[in-house]
């Protein structure tokens, strides 16, 4: 399809395992946000590329969470020594541009038991 | 600290109706925003957007307003129809600046 594309669409894991997140943005689209979104709350920010500059990590709540991005492809968000805390729906989102109109995908849903 | 406050979670009209939901910020350096619209298991969808030189921008059944003295804006839709079901967020940004600030959503519901 001509969306963003993220997968898993669902992962239950247990506390304390890794999880690994994959967002495939739109073609041609040089932005890409991580966003996630707890129960009850907004989306929140926590990781933004653009093309080859150095990522904005200023969102990730802990160490825990990383993220990579080859080029103006696919990302991965990584949760290490998941905690019931990261449970949230994990949404990623592509722009054509900086500022531009940010296309979202599905999103992971995480449950860390 | 929320900047962005959407502080009705739910909204419940009858079809036909106007659906009025509201946004308030806090931080007075946003001069752009969006709302978006998330139907369950979908990512949100770019609804409509205002920049802080209008008060008014309309797209069809869709009305945003902006009061920036209040610091408040308001997503008018009319008629409403059970299709716009789904929940609304109300985001803002400085700038060109790529973050978007995001407030908790407000579920609307439009009975048939």
């Amino acid at each position: 399809g001509a969306g963003v594309s993220q997968s898993p669409s669902n992962k239950v894991t247990e506390k304390g395992k890794d999880v690994e997140l994959r967002c495939d943005p739109i073609s041609g689209h040089t932005a890409l946000y991580w966003y996630r979104q707890s129960l009850g709350q907004g989306l929140e920010f926590l990781i933004y590329f653009q093309g080859n500059s150095a990522p904005d990590k200023s969102g990730l709540p802990s160490d825990r969470f990383s993220a990579e991005r080859t080029g103006e492809s696919v990302s991965t968000l990584t949760i290490q020594r998941t905690q019931q805390e990261d449970s949230a729906v994990y949404l990623c989102a592509s722009s054509p541009g900086t500022g531009g109109e940010l296309f979202f995908g599905e999103g992971s849903r995480l449950t860390v038991l | 600290d929320q900047q962005v406050k959407q502080n009705s979670p739910s909204l419940s009209v009858q079809e036909g109706r106007i659906s009025i939901l509201n946004c308030d910020y806090t931080n007075s350096m946003f001069d752009y925003f969006l709302w978006y619209k998330k139907y369950p298991a979908e990512g949100p969808t770019f609804l409509i957007s205002i920049s802080s030189i209008k008060d008014k921008n309309e797209d069809g059944r869709f009305t945003v307003f902006l009061n920036k003295s209040a610091k408040h804006l308001s997503l008018h839709i009319v008629p409403s129809q059970p299709g716009d079901s789904a929940v609304y967020f109300c985001a803002a940004k400085v700038g060109s600046n790529y973050k978007l600030t995001f407030g908790k959503g407000t579920l609307l519901t439009v009975n048939p």
